[in-house]
């Protein structure tokens, strides 16, 4: 599976857009990119996955480059609860989920 | 809808005490994982089950961990003896189809916390 690169943290206003951006210059055409995040104390949770389109669903949208080497989650309006650590994941036909350090998000009031 | 429900939440015991973490999956799903998660190795997969068949164990630590699932809706991780390293967050995580693929997401319990004095 492609390596993928986020920032290490980030800071967001609550009731702002939260913008997470990730990198993944070496993915291949059947990789899908996912966004997992993991609130302390809680086991990883799936946010939202997509191939070459935009998606998006009652959590949030996933943005894709049209060369599909970058994306961008986007939380429409976060608030306090979406302080996690968020992962991007590019995944073909492997089974095994890689998480990397991903990007620590603090909402702050 | 009912998530993957993992017990116990919290798990204290001695070394050299048989361990036994329980999993039970997102029903309709038949694939199932367990996963270890440490701060210095991340989320590592133990083993992975595909309609109730261990289909791939390698990353089993060693012969003191087993894992089964006697039907669609229940499996258990067990640890026997067990040791201080093998302190952990253990995770069970359910998906639908065969789990290979980009398609189907894994979902994942709570985990169980276990510590080994």
């Amino acid at each position: 599976d492609a390596k993928t690169t986020q920032p290490p943290s980030m800071d967001c206003a609550e009731g702002r857009a939260a913008n997470l951006p990730c990198n993944h210059s070496t993915i291949s055409g059947n990789e899908y990119v996912y966004w997992y995040r993991q609130i302390h104390s809680q086991g990883p949770q799936y946010i939202i996955h997509g191939l070459k389109n935009n998606e998006t669903n009652e959590m949030a949208s996933l943005i894709i480059t049209e060369d599909r080497k970058s994306s961008t989650l986007i939380l429409p309006h976060a608030t306090l609860r979406d302080t996690a650590v968020y992962y991007c994941i590019v995944r073909g036909g492997d089974y095994k989920l890689s998480f990397g350090a991903g990007t620590t998000v603090t909402v702050r009031a | 809808d009912a998530g993957v429900i993992q017990s116990p939440r919290h798990e204290v015991t001695e070394m050299g005490q048989e361990v036994t973490l329980r999993c039970k999956p997102i029903s309709g799903h038949n694939s199932l994982f367990w996963y270890r998660q440490t701060m210095m190795r991340g989320l590592e997969l133990l083993i992975y089950f595909n309609n109730n068949v261990p289909i791939d164990d390698s990353g089993m630590p060693e012969d003191r961990f087993s894992a089964k699932m006697p039907n669609a809706s229940f499996s258990t991780l067990k640890i026997q003896p067990s040791e201080p390293r093998d302190s952990a967050v253990y995770f069970c995580a359910s998906s639908r189809g065969t789990g290979t693929g980009g398609t189907q997401p894994q979902h994942f319990g709570d985990g169980t916390r276990l510590s080994i004095l």
